[in-house]
């Protein structure tokens, strides 16, 4: 078993780019694909990245994933930030040891 | 379109038991496994388990094993969630949430309150 960690909260300026971190706890971060997903407050989540770095349709390019092997971490990068992107995001990935899937701890990001 | 489209909300008793269902449309339902995936007030999401859309295959979260249970009905396209031994910890919002390449389609919640 592994845990996602997440930073709790970020705030960042319209226009600007920011960087939500998701860093493995245990097990290398290549081991499984990692997916993001956004969350707007009373709704459900919806998917912006999967498989490390692809978008489903409809998601802009603005928003991008990757992993770092070497801070055992996945990123998702969201550019030229919009009011809209405020909500929460959570990072996810499948465990192999039980077929389980974890999910990081989230993180609340900011637009202002 | 691919829906889901879940159960109402439910109030329960402390060591009651709750049932969710979840019924599928607009896409071959024997093709994707469906997940359950819950999320406590003010919390973030936490994955419960997958049921192969067969119902002959389950994965349930450890910590749930013994209190989860999950079933389907072909004919119907519904998924059904049990959760037995209720306690105030297991208020939250329930969803479903098919599988493709990520949980792509979700429901749109069932609030489970757990309250005496």
């Amino acid at each position: 078993n592994f845990k996602l960690t997440q930073p709790h909260s970020v705030s960042e300026s319209p226009g600007k780019t920011v960087t939500l971190s998701c860093t493995r706890s245990s097990g290398s971060i290549a081991t499984s694909y990692v997916q993001w997903y956004q969350q707007r407050p009373g709704t459900s989540p919806t998917t912006v990245i999967y498989e490390n770095n692809q978008r489903p349709s409809g998601v802009p390019d603005r928003f991008s994933g990757s992993i770092d092997i070497s801070s055992n971490s996945a990123s998702l990068t969201i550019s030229g930030l919009k009011t809209e992107d405020e909500a929460d995001y959570y990072c996810l990935s499948y465990d192999s040891s039980n077929q389980g899937r974890v999910f990081g701890g989230g993180t609340k990001l900011t637009v202002l | 379109q691919v829906q889901l489209v879940q159960s109402g909300a439910e109030v329960k008793k402390p060591g009651a038991s709750v049932k969710v269902s979840c019924t599928a449309s607009g896409y071959t339902f024997s093709n994707y496994p469906i997940h359950w995936v819950r999320q406590a007030p003010g919390q973030g999401p936490e994955w419960m388990g997958f049921i192969s859309p067969s119902g002959g295959y389950t994965v349930s979260a450890q910590e749930l094993q013994g209190r989860v249970t999950m079933t389907t009905d072909t004919s119907t396209n519904t998924v059904f969630m049990g959760l037995t031994s209720l306690r105030s910890e297991d208020t939250a919002m329930y969803y479903c949430a098919r599988e493709g390449r990520n949980f792509d389609f979700w429901g749109q919640g069932t609030l489970v309150t757990v309250s005496s």
